[in-house]
Formats: structure tokens, sequence, C-alpha cells
């Protein structure tokens, strides 16, 4: 049963860099599934940030492109999430899932992390 | 402001029936039979509970169904129960630019 867990900082400076680490355990990184980033800011709904495939090839959202990187280590069986230029805006619980091929479902997730931007 | 809109809050009575919506564009939920249903309560992982508008994956009650009219996809809960209460997303493909966009959620109570 694959099971993924987020890790890194709980609290990101402003302008700073928020990075994020998915581990993935029962399954292999190099399959047919897309490795996924949503976010929650408080009292929001879900966001997508972006995912990337085990080849390195990455799907972004639009607004967050230009800050975004998503990157997969298929040795260590992990993908994780950079975004520069945080702001308070990015304060969110961020959850890592696999987008399941084929059905094109988002499962399973990771429980998800509070990243605060704040000084 | 979320690109799939979905009304704040619903609720019902057990054993009652009730429908959420979720409506988008030509470009996202009336283009592509790629639309998914999540139950997410707080502090916990999403659950998945349908599937390419109406597939429901093995494991989730037959009390959850799905649902699509132009650009509006509805998901539809049978026989409420208590348990059913927490929050509802959907989400759905929207091209090889934006991806995928989720609705901003729905509340749900069981009264």
């Amino acid at each position: 049963q694959v099971q993924l867990q987020e890790s890194g900082p709980g609290l990101v400076k402003p302008s700073g860099t928020l990075s994020l680490t998915c581990d993935v355990s029962g399954g292999s990184l190099s399959s047919s599934h897309w490795w996924t980033w949503v976010r929650q800011p408080p009292g929001k709904g879900l966001e997508w940030i972006g995912e990337v495939y085990h080849t390195g090839t990455t799907n972004y959202n639009p607004s967050l492109k230009s800050r975004l990187a998503i990157s997969v280590d298929n040795s260590k069986n992990q993908f994780s999430l950079k975004l520069t230029s945080v702001t308070a805006a990015d304060t969110a619980v961020y959850h890592c899932a696999r987008r399941t091929i084929p059905g094109n479902w988002f499962g399973p997730w990771g429980q998800g992390t509070l990243v605060t931007v704040s000084s | 402001q979320s690109a799939l809109t979905q009304p704040a809050s619903v609720s019902g009575s057990p054993g009652q029936s009730i429908t959420i919506s979720c409506t988008g564009t030509s470009s996202d939920v009336g283009g592509y039979d790629l639309v998914t249903w999540y139950q997410h309560h707080p502090g916990k992982a999403p659950k998945l509970l349908i599937y390419e508008v109406t597939e429901r994956p093995s494991g989730v009650s037959f009390r959850f169904s799905g649902s699509k009219s132009d650009n509006t996809a509805f998901l539809t809960i049978s026989g409420l129960q208590a348990e059913d209460e927490g929050d509802y997303y959907c989400c759905s493909y929207a091209g090889s630019r934006t991806h995928w966009v989720f609705g901003g959620g729905t509340k749900l109570t069981v009264l």
C-alpha cells in the first residue's frame, strides 16, 4: 500500500523559499503516475500547485509557475517542492498526493503539513 | 476565488438525500469527463469518492454518486449518515495550460 509523508520547515520568513519533501513508501516513483502538490490556505479551499513525473517532466499552476520548482529523486523515492519569494498568502497546509493513472484521481494523499509564512 | 463554484454549505437530515453542485466552464467541467470528488476532514487526508464523473472506487459506499450536465457536475449523497459530515471538493481537468482546478469546497452538515 502506497503511503506519502510530507516533511519540511513549518515556518518560513517572507521573501524566503518554502521547501518541502514528500517521501513515498510501499511503491515506486518510477511508475505510470504523476506526483502532485496541493495546498489549502486557512479557511479556504484546495489549490492544485503542480506535479512531476518520474522522468522529471512537470506541470505547474500558471499562477505559481514563476516561483515554483517541483523535482523528483528516484533514488530516494521522494519528490520535492520549492516555492520562492513567499508571502503570507502562501501560508497553507501542503499535501503531497499521487495522481493515479488510469482514472486521473488524486490519491493516496499525505496527511499534510502546515507551513506558516511569518517573520 | 476558486476556479470551480460550489455552494458554501448544504445540510440534510439523516436518511435524506442531498446534492452538491460544481459549476465550471466548457474549458474544464464541460470539456472533459475528468471530474473527481473528495471528502475532506480537516487534519486528515482527503478521500476520493468519485472519479471520471460517475465512477465509484472500490470501498466507497454506493450512497455516493456523481453526474454531469453541461458545465456543472453533481455529487449526490443518499441515505445521509452522521459520518457524512465534512467538507466536499470537486476537481476537474482544465486543459494543458491550467491542468487541474478545484472547487471552493462545500461544508455538509447532517442535522
